[in-house]
């Protein structure tokens, strides 16, 4: 098993371009996540999907949309890319429990800079 | 806020101690807390889980939960150069999905 997959690994943007990062899972589970990490900031969960078919906002949304293609496929879009989403990008995943022990594990991370 | 707070360290133990890393948070409702370990340019990988107050061992790693004082810590035995690396608090709130992360602690094993 793979377990959580994105792509791509890098990417250099300029100010107001669009681009769509991938993310998908062969564990079977049900829910997905997307987080930056910043410097200084830790981890902060920008959207989640609880289950196929849902998404919902988390801490910091602003700018971005979120695609549940199907079960196994979570996408993150940014439409118009300003120097502030500049970041490391973790799309995670869980059996989505939303009880104890919901572990959430992650994919290696888009490396994103937005010139 | 639902705050997760962590010492951002480093924390420094020679090769062989036990190695202390805490975490204390803030939200009452908070079920569920993780530690993740994250190697520098990688991604956090999960170690151990706890939801129920007292220890729980695996392995080196043993999770500690005290719900009564909002505290939460990992400690590593037998620390290796190997277990150098940023380690990541982090919490569920009410809505059972979202995490809440710490900033993280750095640890540095020293051989």
């Amino acid at each position: 098993n793979a377990g959580v997959t994105q792509t791509p690994k890098f990417q250099v943007l300029k100010t107001g371009q669009s681009m769509t990062l991938q993310c998908a899972q062969d564990m079977n589970h049900n829910s997905m996540y997307w987080y930056r990490q910043d410097p200084g900031m830790g981890l902060r969960l920008i959207y989640y999907s609880a289950s196929e078919g849902t998404t919902d906002k988390g801490e910091v949304p602003n700018g971005y949309n979120v695609s549940r293609l199907n079960k196994r496929e979570f996408s993150l879009r940014l439409e118009s890319a300003a120097p502030s989403q500049t970041s490391v990008y973790f799309c995670a995943s869980s059996k989505g429990l939303a009880g104890p022990l919901d572990e959430q594990f992650f994919g290696p991370g888009t490396r994103l800079t937005v010139l | 806020q639902k705050e997760v707070e962590q010492n951002s360290g480093p924390l420094s133990v020679p090769e062989g101690a036990i190695a202390s890393l805490n975490c204390t948070y803030s939200d009452r409702g908070s079920q569920s807390f993780f530690w993740y370990r994250q190697y520098s340019g990688k991604s956090p990988e999960l170690i151990m889980s706890i939801y129920s107050n007292g220890d729980k061992e695996d392995g080196r790693f043993t999770a500690q939960l005290n719900k009564a004082s909002q505290y939460v810590s990992l400690l590593i035995r037998d620390s290796q150069p190997s277990d150098s690396a940023t380690y990541l608090c982090a919490s569920t709130g009410n809505s059972g999905y979202a995490l809440n992360f710490g900033k993280g602690t750095s640890l540095l094993v020293t051989p």
